[in-house]
């Protein structure tokens, strides 16, 4: 089946920029969404098709997706952004179609 | 408001069977997919399987860990999609999420899950 790898954890200081990466064999064909989750709380979507900003989600948050490697690029990073990160994809060729990665914590310092 | 509510969470026995519902407000819920997350303790999201919606079948899918056990169902009078969980083991304890689907595409596949419900826990145990 398919696999997404993300680095467990990534860390940066307020007002930095974060990238959090999504990696697959020939990810750039697929399209991928990724959601936050903060502590205690129902995941949120915060963009889908590789770079696309769902309403209410602040311009901060992009998203770009090319060969094995997918991005999510938080800029000015704010203390509120401190959650987990979690991209998905769809699978087609596989009996379970639907792929989360593990999970990326993200530290505000 | 688009929302979405789940319950009837709990504590269950394993071998034991539950029924979870998603209520929707909010939108037209027959003209989506609607499908169930959980996630254990500690741990990342897993996908438990999805319903389409009646213009696409109404066809369902499941993950391998919970096919032939648990049943997706809706009422789209009721705006309620059901999680039937049946033969209830200790791994299936987690918070199980209902979310919706629009599907641009017959198999749904490729599309993101935009609105997610609170969630609600279940415990497997003796």
């Amino acid at each position: 089946s398919y696999v997404l790898t993300q680095p467990p954890s990534v860390s940066v200081a307020p007002g930095k920029t974060a990238r959090i990466t999504c990696g697959g064999n020939n990810i750039g064909s697929k399209s991928v969404h990724w959601y936050q989750q903060k502590p205690g709380q129902a995941p949120v979507l915060v963009i889908y098709y590789d770079s696309d900003r769902p309403s209410g989600i602040p311009e901060r948050f992009s998203g770009s997706n090319s060969g094995n490697t997918a991005t999510l690029t938080i800029s000015r990073v704010e203390a509120g952004d401190e959650a987990d990160y979690y991209c998905q994809v769809w699978d087609s060729s596989s009996d379970h179609p639907l792929v989360f990665g593990g999970g990326t914590k993200l530290t505000v310092l | 408001e688009v929302q979405l509510v789940e319950s009837g969470g709990g504590l269950v026995q394993p071998g034991r069977s539950l029924r979870l519902s998603c209520t929707a407000s909010g939108f037209t819920f027959g003209d989506y997919a609607m499908s169930w997350f959980r996630q254990a303790p500690g741990k990342g999201l897993e996908w438990v399987g999805f319903i389409r919606s009646k213009a696409y079948g109404g066809t369902t899918e499941y993950a391998a860990s919970v096919k032939g056990r648990f049943t997706i169902s809706r009422d789209d009078s009721k705006s309620i999609a059901y999680l039937q969980m049946n033969s209830l083991k200790t791994e299936d304890t987690a918070v199980y999420y209902c979310t919706r689907l629009y599907c641009s595409s017959t198999s749904c596949y490729g599309d993101a899950f935009d609105i997610w419900g609170q969630g609600t826990m279940v415990t497997v145990s003796s």
